[in-house]
């Protein structure tokens, strides 16, 4: 079963980039993962699916200042011109044989 | 835009069952393109996935709960269902339904539902 590690905190400034990273385990690179975004007090909000080749396709409605990319078994979500609404907790999540797992999630902290 | 709501009681005793209910609207349940799904959030573990089940009444659960864990379907109603049976104070969360795609991930999650194990 693979397994998904996060950083537990990240920080950036309002207007500049965030990357987050999220790391297969071993023997697992090649997953396909998605990320979701959990506001405040909200449910989780699915913004996109990403491949191991850093093909990613985004969920209904997610701005542009979203993307993500790919390298070995590191996923990345990356997101540009940080506005205040992007603090939220950012988990990944993958599957295998009809069985998901999550990452711990990322609290991601706008300054 | 699909949307799912999650209802049922939010407190339960200890050793009993906890029962919920997702009603999903702008949606068929009876797709071929999704599964239906259970997940549930605790501050100490995180997401985790309880179970699915798909338009045929396949079900799928993470093995950790699969004792106790039954999910059905209520195509009339456009409905699907949980049932944890023997819970303890581990299970107080909130619970989601969601939708998985069949391809891949969950795409779509119900508001959330707080259940609380307490006598």
């Amino acid at each position: 079963q693979p397994l998904l590690t996060q950083s537990s905190s990240a920080s950036a400034s309002l207007g500049s980039s965030v990357k987050l990273t999220c790391t297969l385990s071993s023997g697992h690179s090649h997953y396909i993962i998605a990320w979701h975004q959990q506001q405040p007090g909200k449910a989780p909000r699915f913004l996109m699916k990403l491949d191991g080749s850093g093909s990613y396709n985004k969920g209904s409605g997610v701005p542009d200042r979203f993307s993500g990319s790919s390298s070995g078994a590191d996923r990345y979500l990356t997101i540009s011109y940080l506005q205040s609404e992007d603090e939220a907790d950012y988990y990944c999540e993958t599957w295998d044989n009809d069985t998901h797992m999550f990452g711990g999630g990322t609290k991601l902290t706008v300054l | 835009q699909v949307h799912l709501q999650e209802s049922g009681p939010g407190l339960v005793k200890p050793s009993q069952t906890l029962s919920l209910t997702c009603t999903v609207s702008r949606g068929s349940i009876g797709s071929g393109d999704y599964y239906w799904s259970w997940i549930r959030q605790t501050p100490g573990k995180g997401l985790e996935w309880i179970g699915y089940i798909y338009y045929n009444g396949n079900t799928y659960y993470n093995p950790s709960l699969k004792s106790r864990v039954t999910v059905s379907l209520d195509t009339s109603n456009n409905q699907f269902s949980l049932k944890l049976s023997s819970v303890t104070a581990a299970d107080t969360a909130v619970y989601y339904c969601a939708r998985k795609n069949s391809a891949y991930s969950h795409d779509s999650w119900g508001q959330g539902a707080l259940v609380t194990v307490s006598s």
